[in-house]
């Protein structure tokens, strides 16, 4: 079974340049999540997704920050503009049922966003 | 607000010595804990995971934890470790909070690194 599928794995850019990650996660996985983990620390929440209606976005920056995920399938996380605190992994993870505590998340590879 | 303590940020052991990381979790209802793991260049994996039932939790590549419910505890044991269980390790908290369920709240990580 292939895993949850993040791209692009790194990338760097200047301040203030929008950036766009894309997450396509595990076949039949309703709950979709982005996390992002700064250096030296665990991931943190950004947004989770409950098939296509985000339920918790509730740590999202959303002076800066956005996220979509159209069909309930892939989402894409944007950030407009960068700022240099946004150097980070941001992670997806998705997990197989919907609004209940016992699923257990898979996380994708991440991407590595350096803000020069 | 719930939060996770990894006591250890760093920790540095000889193959075949025995490891023990703390993981003390901030939650006075129900939790599932999870503890993740995250080798040199991968993605981060389940290890093993509590839901309800036997409080000793085996996960895989022989590490166990085990939840103290009384102590807000979850340590990851492993009786002797080999150079590949080199990894961050991640112990991870997940417990209804409002209206919004599957939360997962993550530790620091602690870094181990296993000498050969």
């Amino acid at each position: 079974e292939a895993g949850v599928v993040q791209s692009p794995r790194y990338k760097i850019i200047e301040k203030k340049q929008p950036v766009a990650f894309w997450c396509n996660p595990i076949s039949g996985h309703n709950t979709l999540y982005w996390y992002r983990q700064n250096l030296g620390q665990g991931p943190e929440l950004l947004i989770r997704y409950e098939n296509e209606e985000a339920v918790d976005d509730s740590q999202l920056p959303k002076d800066r920050f956005s996220a979509e995920r159209l069909k309930g399938v892939d989402s894409t996380l944007k950030i407009q503009p960068a700022e240099l605190g946004d150097s980070a992994v941001y992670l997806c993870a998705s997990s197989p049922r919907l609004a209940g505590v016992h699923e257990t998340q898979y996380f994708g590879p991440g991407t590595r966003l350096l803000v020069l | 607000a719930q939060s996770v303590s990894q006591h250890n940020h760093h920790v540095i052991l000889s193959e075949a010595a025995s490891l023990e990381l703390g993981c003390n979790y901030s939650y006075g209802g129900t939790v599932n804990l999870f503890w993740y793991v995250q080798y040199p260049g991968q993605h981060l994996q389940l290890l093993l995971k509590y839901f309800s039932g036997d409080p000793l939790v085996k996960g895989i590549k022989g590490f166990e934890a085990e939840f103290i419910k009384s102590k807000f505890s979850f340590n990851l044991r492993k009786p002797s470790v080999q150079w590949s269980d080199t990894a961050e390790y991640f112990c991870a908290v997940n417990a209804a909070y409002g209206g919004a369920t599957n939360k997962l709240i993550f530790g620091t990580g602690t870094l181990l690194a296993v000498q050969p």
